[in-house]
């Protein structure tokens, strides 16, 4: 049973345009969402993360939002540009064993 | 600059033989972690470490075994590879803390191919 959903796949954008990620979640006790970015044959890298306590964190050119009573959150990243290219994981983790439960992944693809 | 590797990036065995997955990590972290990476299933956790000498059971450890004998090493075994388990797999480490905040830094992964 998937805790955390992505529903879409792949996303595709052009270069500069605003990309937006989406990312269900089950578990109304999950406190703390992250997201990693994982390029082809290297390991996913932390990305940025969001607590239960706020609906926004922003990252330079990324933001997650968190929308707790849909149990949604999205990343945007504004402008999108061709290095963005790359499988985006939503997690959330399990407070008292550290445990990260992963989303499917969506594949991220921005044309030039 | 935390660095976490893994002993092979491309590995095929045979079905039935033992395969061993090493990972090693220089960051003096506690905690270590091997995931496997499947496509439209996102990443799985396999075992989990908090410290020498200590495993926990992940979603799917069926048909795994692992072994921390050095807090920086953290080795998966399949005691029997099956095709089923051909799959990327990925180690992870971070600090423990008490609220455990801390990221995981992954490794760049095995693919292993089980014929």
């Amino acid at each position: 049973d998937q805790q955390v959903k992505q529903n879409s796949p792949s996303l595709s954008v052009q270069e500069g345009r605003i990309s937006i990620l989406n990312c269900d979640y089950t578990n109304s006790m999950f406190d703390y969402f992250l997201w990693y970015k994982k390029y082809p044959a290297e390991g996913p890298t932390f990305l940025i993360s969001i607590s239960s306590i706020k609906d926004k964190n922003e990252d330079g050119r990324f933001t997650v939002f968190l929308n707790k009573s849909a149990k949604h959150l999205s990343l945007h990243i504004v402008p999108s540009q061709p290095g963005d290219s790359a499988v985006y994981f939503c997690a959330t983790r399990s407070s008292n064993t550290g445990k990260l439960i992963f989303g499917q992944g969506t594949t991220l693809q921005v044309k030039p | 600059d935390v660095k976490v590797t893994q002993s092979s990036r491309y590995l095929v065995k045979r079905t039935g033989e033992k395969v061993f997955l090493e990972c090693v990590q220089d960051m003096d972290h506690e905690n270590m972690f091997w995931y496997r990476q499947d496509p439209g299933l996102g990443l799985r956790l396999i075992y989990f470490s908090y410290d020498v000498k200590m495993k926990e059971k992940g979603d799917i450890p069926e048909g795994y075994s692992v072994s921390r004998e050095k807090k920086e090493r953290f080795s998966l075994i399949l005691e029997s590879a099956s095709t089923n388990q051909t799959s990327m797999y990925l180690c992870a480490s971070s600090f423990r803390d008490v609220w455990n905040y801390n990221e995981q830094f992954f490794g760049p992964g095995t693919r292993l191919t089980v014929l």
